[in-house]
């Protein structure tokens, strides 16, 4: 099994601040990365696909990047509606494995 | 527009047999090539990806899940179902439903059901 270990558990950081979270994989998965992001009582919603590739209606703040084992989720500048978990999540032909998320709070 | 919807009891006896089903709206569960998968989250915790079943009815399961979960289509009613049997409280969780899109260099869960809350108790 392929096991993702995702960065911090939990941060907070001011609105306007960077952000990044990273997601490691056991194993290389090449790009076959996603990340999505979750609000409180809701689905999660995919932001990035293909490790770098910004799903259409998405603001351009967020952003993917890496390859083979680590990987990286920046948002460029954090707005008060980005607070949520937010998940990579690594896909084969036998399976998907979530990291095991990222709270991002309003500091 | 293609909408979800899990429906099943939200309270199972412990060592019985868990049972969800998802109905697809918006579009045939047969027409396209897609994955539909379930996917949970315990409260207060991340998210597990159960297994998946393509339109042809060949199935993928995570391993720690494996021995316990069938998920079956039936493509007459456009819905798809989970059975997870021996639950135990540590299968209490919110459970998703899922459309899974994918090509030969991406693979998504682009629409999700609003999840359904099923709590293992006595």
């Amino acid at each position: 099994d392929i096991q993702m270990t995702q960065s911090p558990s939990s941060l907070s950081a001011s609105v306007g601040d960077r952000v990044t979270i990273t997601c490691q994989a056991s194993q290389d998965i090449s790009n076959y990365l996603n990340w999505y992001q979750q609000k409180p009582g809701k689905a999660p919603k995919l932001l990035i696909y293909d490790a770098s590739n910004l799903e259409t209606g998405v603001p351009s703040r967020f952003s993917g990047s890496g390859s083979g084992t680590d990987f990286t989720f920046t948002i460029s500048s954090l707005q008060p509606e980005d607070i949520a978990t937010y998940y990579c999540q690594q896909y084969d032909n036998l399976g998907l494995t979530f990291g095991g998320g990222t709270k991002v709070e309003i500091k | 527009q293609v909408q979800l919807q899990e429906s099943g009891p939200g309270l199972v006896k412990p060592s019985q047999t868990l049972s969800l089903t998802c109905t697809v709206s918006g579009g045939s569960i047969s027409s396209g090539s897609y994955y539909w998968s379930w996917i949970r989250q315990p409260a207060g915790k991340g998210l597990e990806w159960i297994g998946r079943i393509y339109t042809s009815g060949s199935t993928n399961y995570n391993p720690s899940l494996k021995s316990r979960v069938t998920i079956s289509v039936d493509t007459s009613k456009n819905q798809f179902s989970l059975k997870l049997s021996s639950v135990t409280a540590a299968d209490t969780a919110v459970y998703y439903c899922a459309r899974d899109n994918y090509s030969s260099s991406w693979y998504v869960h682009d629409y999700w059901g609003q999840g359904t809350l099923v709590t293992v108790s006595s």
